[in-house]
């Protein structure tokens, strides 16, 4: 157990609805990663937030929003979903944001729009 | 952008070594992770390689080479459990590999 939370662990929606996945860091990490793996494309960086800041974006899609809260844990906000977004999503959380931090990963959100 | 590149796959025999190789652009470098994924699970850290050379760490050894963009990770003494993907990350806008996926046969 890595002492990372995220919920739903299995989410089945459709095409042009909107998902909310929440994550809650392990205890004391303030950096919080978002990741989406999908078959094809590996693991693909989302975005990053440090302390309720943004702090790093990657290929996000502009349906695609986060925010990370006062009480740290982070939400990832899908909308106007299509099928190519099915795909495992997984938040990260590390201690602080400096080099070398290695990340802990939660069991991830497996996302299915049918 | 930060093209790491990864074989897709690899097969060994249990026992074994297995070297997985990894390749990735120099500009902006901070270091390089190596991070283990079964099947349906979530990835773990193995290793980070920040100086060039090799870091050993049981039966698994991460090698760097920060002048050639080049990293590997080394499975020695393979068991069935070591069946999984492996993860080349670097820690310049935390960018992973596709993975490679090491099958490791009786």
């Amino acid at each position: 157990d890595s002492g990372v939370t995220q919920t739903p662990k299995h989410l089945i929606t459709a095409t042009g609805q909107r998902v909310t996945l929440r994550c809650s860091p392990r205890s004391g990490d303030l950096s919080v990663y978002w990741y989406q793996q999908s078959l094809d494309q590996g693991l693909q960086f989302l975005i990053h937030y440090y302390n309720g800041e943004e702090r790093a974006k990657g290929n996000i899609l502009e349906r695609f929003s986060a925010q990370q809260f006062p009480d740290l844990h982070s939400e990832l906000n899908l909308s106007s979903l299509e099928l190519g977004d099915s795909a495992l999503y997984f938040c990260a959380s590390s201690v602080a944001t400096g080099g070398g931090e290695k990340l802990f990963f939660g069991s991830g959100t497996q996302l299915s729009v049918l | 952008g930060q093209n790491i590149d990864q074989p897709t796959e690899m097969t060994a025999t249990e026992g074994a070594i297995v070297q997985i190789n990894c390749t990735y652009q120099t500009s902006g470098f901070n270091g390089l992770f190596w991070y283990q994924q079964h099947a349906g699970e979530a990835p773990t850290f193995l290793s980070y390689n920040v100086l060039d050379g090799l870091e050993e760490k049981g039966r698994f050894s991460s090698f760097l080479s920060r002048s050639k963009g080049y990293s590997y990770l080394l499975l020695k003494e393979l068991q069935m459990k070591d069946s999984a993907s492996y993860l080349c990350a670097n820690d310049y806008k935390l960018s992973f590999g596709a993975g490679t996926t090491v099958t490791v046969r009786a």
